[in-house]
């Protein structure tokens, strides 16, 4: 199984809204809305802040927004914040299997 | 509050075999899914693997499916990876983590709580 592919960085400005993308396959997002998508701050476990291609887990702030189209997952950061920096990482079920995207540094600038 | 708590970081010599556990306290444990995840340093996330408890049977990643065993201990709510034949490029922190559960699949890969990761690192 294929990591799923994603920009190795994004930035924007405080305020500003940003978008990273997640491509895979037919195999696993273009099936199954099986899509989750994690925060990872240095030296930190990762954090789940979208599940199920949109939803939201519980104390995760409203900016954070997820969407699919096709073979493509994205996850939209609007209103910047500082905070945001960190690195991103998508996740999508394929065949029974997990697979994850390489990741995407947001830089706030 | 669930918890995941995993055991210490581990020194290996290439060829050799480590078993990392991770104890689960406070919530269920038999009928969740729990995969491992690694991160080599500086490097993204990858799914090595996962069990649901009560089944017993885990799931492998192609990857790791020659050198990789995850098992589960229901009495002791304890999940383990042991992952043989190391090399240097294994040298990485090793995450267990829970899936979120309440859909149609025990795997869905919404993990939604982390261990606090095991360095395991490969060196002659």
């Amino acid at each position: 199984q294929s990591a799923l592919t994603q920009p190795a960085s994004v930035s924007g400005s405080p305020g500003q809204s940003i978008t990273i993308s997640c491509t895979g396959s037919g195999s696993d997002i273009g099936t199954y809305n099986l899509v989750s998508w994690y925060q990872q701050n240095p030296g930190k476990a990762p954090k789940l802040i979208i599940y199920e291609v949109k939803k939201r887990p519980s104390g995760v702030s409203s900016r954070f927004a997820g969407s699919k189209s096709g073979n493509t997952a994205s996850l939209t950061i609007s209103g910047l914040q500082i905070e945001d920096e960190a690195d991103y990482y998508c996740c999508s079920y394929a065949n029974s299997r997990g697979v994850f995207g390489g990741g995407t540094k947001v830089t706030v600038l | 509050q669930v918890q995941l708590v995993q055991s210490g970081a581990e020194l290996k010599e290439p060829g050799s075999s480590v078993k990392v556990s991770c104890k689960a306290s406070g919530g269920t444990f038999s009928t969740v899914a729990l995969s491992w995840v690694r991160q080599a340093p500086g490097q993204g996330l990858e799914w090595m693997g996962g069990i649901v408890p009560i089944f017993g049977t885990a799931n492998y990643a192609e990857k790791f499916q020659d050198r990789v065993t995850i098992t589960a201990d229901e009495s002791t709510t304890t999940a383990y990876m042991e992952l043989t034949g190391l090399r240097s490029q294994d040298t990485a922190v090793y995450y267990c983590a829970k899936d979120r559960g309440g859909g149609s699949e025990y795997f869905q890969y919404f993990l939604d709580l982390w261990g606090q990761g095991t360095l395991v690192t490969v060196s002659s």
